[in-house]
């Protein structure tokens, strides 16, 4: 069954640099959420779109943007990258009308230097 | 805000033993999600929750929803060594779906 993807899977970056995440949800899924996970941590919530919409906004900072395209990719913006920046970062996608169960992509390990 | 406390921590076993792990909340939540997670890995969706007290199998691994709606345990019957990993809980915080999690359930398998 076809999954959730992420590009790139690794990023290395310097400070005040920008990256570029991009999400590919599961075909007929109409939710992505973006996640941020630190070293030991659990995920924490950054930004979710429901067709193409924003649906909901977690501790995201004003340097981050996200939006949704017509093909249902995302693409999560970030710059002016600091040091604590370095995570990973997840996305997922879930059906609204299958219950929206979330099924996560593999993720982009982002270094910042 | 809201908070999933999960226990244990972490868990060393030798292998084929049976294990626990629970989370817990002072909220009330619709949905409880269990996912696995290796290193650098994403998470990945173990079981799926979706009735106070639904009880629910995928292979060795067992969940049950609490009556209450604020807890939730997974259990994992006979353990094998690829069991090992970080097991979350997860419940979603509002209508729009977004999660919290547990702080995680480390486990270690000991063949």
């Amino acid at each position: 069954a076809a999954g959730v993807i992420q590009s790139p899977r690794h990023l290395i970056k310097e400070k005040r640099e920008t990256a570029t995440l991009k999400c590919y949800p599961i075909p007929r899924h109409d939710t992505v959420y973006w996640y941020q996970q630190g070293p030991g941590q659990d995920p924490q919530f950054l930004i979710s779109f429901y067709e193409k919409m924003q649906s909901d906004k977690g501790s995201i900072p004003d340097r981050f943007s996200a939006q949704q395209f017509s093909d249902y990719h995302s693409e999560l913006n970030m710059s002016s990258l600091e040091l604590g920046d370095s995570a990973l970062y997840f996305c997922a996608s879930s059906q609204t009308s299958g219950g929206g169960t979330q099924y996560f992509g593999p993720g982009t390990r982002l270094l910042v230097l | 805000g809201q908070q999933l406390n999960q226990s244990p921590q972490s868990m060393f076993i030798q292998e084929g033993e049976d294990v626990s792990m629970n989370c817990t909340s002072s909220s009330i939540f619709n949905t409880w999600l269990w996912y696995k997670q290796d290193p650098g890995e994403g998470p990945v969706l173990l079981i799926a929750l979706y009735k106070a007290g639904e009880l629910t199998s995928n292979g060795r691994l067992t969940a049950q929803f609490g009556i209450t709606r604020k807890d939730s345990f997974l259990n994992i019957s006979a353990s094998i060594p690829s069991d090992v990993g970080i097991y979350f809980c997860a419940g979603p915080t509002s209508n729009t779906g977004k999660l919290i999690f547990g702080q995680g359930t480390t486990l270690q398998v000991k063949p």
